[in-house]
């Protein structure tokens, strides 16, 4: 069965943390993995990868992916109250260019305590 | 550029009542997608279409969720009838096409609450 597996589903820290956040897949034909930033709203783009161990950077946000292992990480700075919210991790896949699919992991809940 | 247009924002329904929800997807783009999310759960993909085409509805509960994009443009999403599980936020979404470099853009999304 295709999944995605977020760790952990909550984590609180205090403003200047430094967090990792990490998702697992188990997919067939993987063609790419996001990350969303879901506050109380639709989920927003911030990264897209699909090449093994090139880093993505944002500002503070920065995320890397490991396709032999099948897992990616997201890290986030010196954090800031504004940085609370759920992060999803989605995988892209499939064996055609036009029956794709994409699942979401379950979301880390993130709370940045000042 | 104009992002993805839902509507109705909010929905309180009783129990075996029906509902619809429209999408109005980013302009040029041929994916769309309906999404189901549960409080403290991720998205729940129900269907993807590929302009006015069905790719994917294999998690569509299909005895009582109807989907339909006639034109390939804007789609709308019906329940009927509800039940008080389908409480949710039904995220609509949408992408240039499919492939590994076509990023998703979603809506603000249509929160059902059933009563």
């Amino acid at each position: 069965e295709d999944k995605v597996v977020q760790s952990p589903l909550s984590l609180v820290v205090h403003e200047g943390d430094t967090v990792t956040l990490n998702c697992s897949y188990e997919v067939t034909n993987f063609r790419s993995l996001l990350w969303y930033k879901q506050e109380k709203k639709a989920p927003t783009f911030l990264f897209m990868l699909t090449s093994s161990g090139i880093e993505k950077k944002s500002g503070r946000l920065s995320s890397i992916l490991d396709k032999k292992e099948l897992f990616s990480i997201l890290n986030i700075t010196a954090t800031q109250t504004g940085d609370s919210a759920v992060y999803l991790c989605a995988v892209s896949f499939g064996v055609s260019s036009n029956t794709g699919k994409l699942i979401f992991g379950q979301g880390t809940t993130l709370q940045v305590k000042p | 550029e104009a992002g993805v247009a839902q509507s109705p924002r909010y929905k309180i329904i009783e129990k075996r009542q029906s509902v619809a929800f429209w999408c109005n997807p980013i302009s040029g783009h041929a994916t769309l997608y309906w999404y189901q999310q549960i409080l403290g759960q991720g998205p729940k993909l129900l269907i993807q279409f590929q302009n006015n085409g069905v790719v994917d509805d294999s998690q569509l509960p299909k005895d009582r969720f109807s989907a339909e994009r006639l034109k390939g443009v804007d789609s709308t999403l019906k329940i009927q009838p509800a039940k008080l599980e389908d409480s949710a936020v039904y995220l609509c979404a949408s992408s240039p096409g499919w492939g590994a470099g076509n990023t998703i853009y979603f809506g603000e999304g249509s929160w059902l609450t059933v009563v």
